[in-house]
């Protein structure tokens, strides 16, 4: 079967740094996506990569290893907004988004 | 310009009830995703259009889902005979290059 996962819940201080982690087990892959949802609003795109490494847009940044199905979205400078749930998403042979649960980052001041 | 829209935001409907779900995707984007999306969880795959054709509709739980994109933009999604279970926020998506645009969402609550 395909599996996406991440952990639940992560709270991090105003200002600082968290990284997420993203395992999967897709069939075929076609590039891994994370988005960024808001309690109550629709997912928004954050970043896209299909490619090893390092992929760098602003405050955030996100990784992926293909050979160990692998990836982590990096939050730099934390501010209150980033309060949010951040999807994990592998696109498969299909070209279908397969979507982790999510996780909860919770920023204290 | 503007997003993607769908309408109603709520639906609240009773159980056996039919009910219809609209989206208007982005201008000029031909494929166009449904989903649904349960507290906690990410967004369930249901069916992907490509143009006017359902191209994937192997995420649409059972056939009392249908969902129709008549004139390649605005698509309806479909559920007939409505059970509790069907309770969720489905969201629909319309999709440029690698990037799929999310619309609003319409939280279905059947009692």
């Amino acid at each position: 079967g395909q599996n996406i996962d991440q952990p639940t819940e992560m709270t991090a201080t105003e200002g600082a740094i968290v990284q997420i982690n993203c395992t999967y087990q897709t069939s075929g892959f076609n590039g891994l996506f994370w988005y960024q949802q808001h309690a109550g609003e629709a997912p928004t795109f954050l970043s896209y990569n299909v490619l090893d490494g390092l992929e760098e847009k602003g405050r955030f940044s996100s990784f992926l290893s293909r050979s160990k199905g692998y990836s982590y979205l990096l939050l730099k400078e934390l501010q209150m907004k980033d309060s949010a749930s951040y999807l994990c998403a592998v696109r498969d042979s299909n070209y279908q988004l397969i979507w982790g649960a999510g996780t909860k980052l919770i920023i204290k001041p | 310009g503007a997003g993607v829209s769908q309408t109603p935001s709520n639906k609240v409907t009773e159980k056996g009830k039919y009910v219809e779900l609209r989206c208007d995707p982005i201008s000029g984007h031909t494929a166009l995703y449904w989903y649904r999306q349960s507290l906690g969880q990410g967004p369930e795959f249901l069916i992907y259009f490509q143009g006017t054709g359902a191209a994937d509709d192997s995420g649409l739980p059972n056939d009392r889902f249908f969902a129709v994109r008549p004139e390649g933009s605005v698509s309806t999604l479909k559920i007939q005979r409505t059970e509790r279970g069907d309770s969720a926020v489905y969201l629909c998506a319309s999709s440029w290059d690698n990037e799929q645009f999310f619309g609003p969402g319409t939280r279905l609550t059947v009692l």
